[in-house]
């Protein structure tokens, strides 16, 4: 079973609809949760982080969390062209390095808004 | 938002040279800066973690001997991809953790190419 794993896609959304985006992971001791969206050919860059059970809003972008399901989900409201790209999920690993704690990443879903 | 640069971003060589690529954190410290590989259509993989005066720690799998890594200063961690191959062409791409609980920044990637 894979740490992070996230439905590849690609993932064809309106344009002014909602993305639902989901994410599971395995490590049931996982702290933090991260989405980060890679434009092709570019570093990926963060979008939202969550630490808590629940929803956590930051304009058109929601993040969930449910860490009973070990699930965390990003929504993207009124869906942008500009929004597609791949999204990638990440876990905040609770094994210390030094005092540093990896990501573990997903695989990425690859979300296309149509016009 | 916090700021990782990488260089160079393109670099092409010929088969069993040396390729060094640098990352700097331009706006703050990083004591641990960690390094990713990117084939095309998956997703990160880490390779290694760098630490500011000591050894880095590496993946399984990932040779240290030829991926060679140095963290002279809090803002600096270089990568030397030792003898490079055509197997090692990816997208290679440095991120630091910023002051604050586990968020990750990225630089923008350097995508080395071997003939």
């Amino acid at each position: 079973q894979k740490e992070v794993e996230q439905n590849s896609g690609p993932l064809s959304v309106p344009e002014g609809a909602i993305a639902s985006l989901n994410c599971t992971y395995s490590d049931r001791g996982s702290q933090s949760f991260f989405w980060y969206r890679q434009y092709s050919g570019k570093s990926p860059e963060l979008i939202m982080f969550i630490y808590s059970n629940g929803d956590k809003e930051d304009g058109r972008f929601t993040a969930q969390l449910n860490k009973a399901s070990q699930y965390v989900s990003l929504l993207i409201r009124d869906s942008q062209p500009s929004d597609s790209a791949t999204y990638l999920c990440a876990v905040n690993n609770r094994r210390k390095i030094q005092g540093a704690q990896k990501l573990v990443f997903g695989q990425g879903t690859r979300l296309t808004i149509n016009p | 938002g916090a700021v990782v640069s990488q260089h160079p971003s393109w670099v092409i060589c010929k088969s069993g040279t040396s390729v060094k690529i640098e990352c700097r954190s331009l706006d703050f410290q990083a004591t641990t800066m960690f390094w990713y590989r990117q084939f095309p259509k998956q997703s990160l993989m880490l390779m290694a973690t760098s630490n500011e005066g000591s050894k880095a720690t590496y993946e399984q799998g990932v040779e240290k001997d030829k991926f060679l890594i140095n963290h002279a200063s809090l803002t600096l961690s270089t990568l030397t991809v030792t003898s490079a191959h055509p197997e090692d062409s990816s997208f290679y791409i440095c991120s630091a953790r910023a002051p604050s609980v586990g968020e990750l920044f990225f630089g923008e990637g350097s995508r080395l190419t071997v003939l």
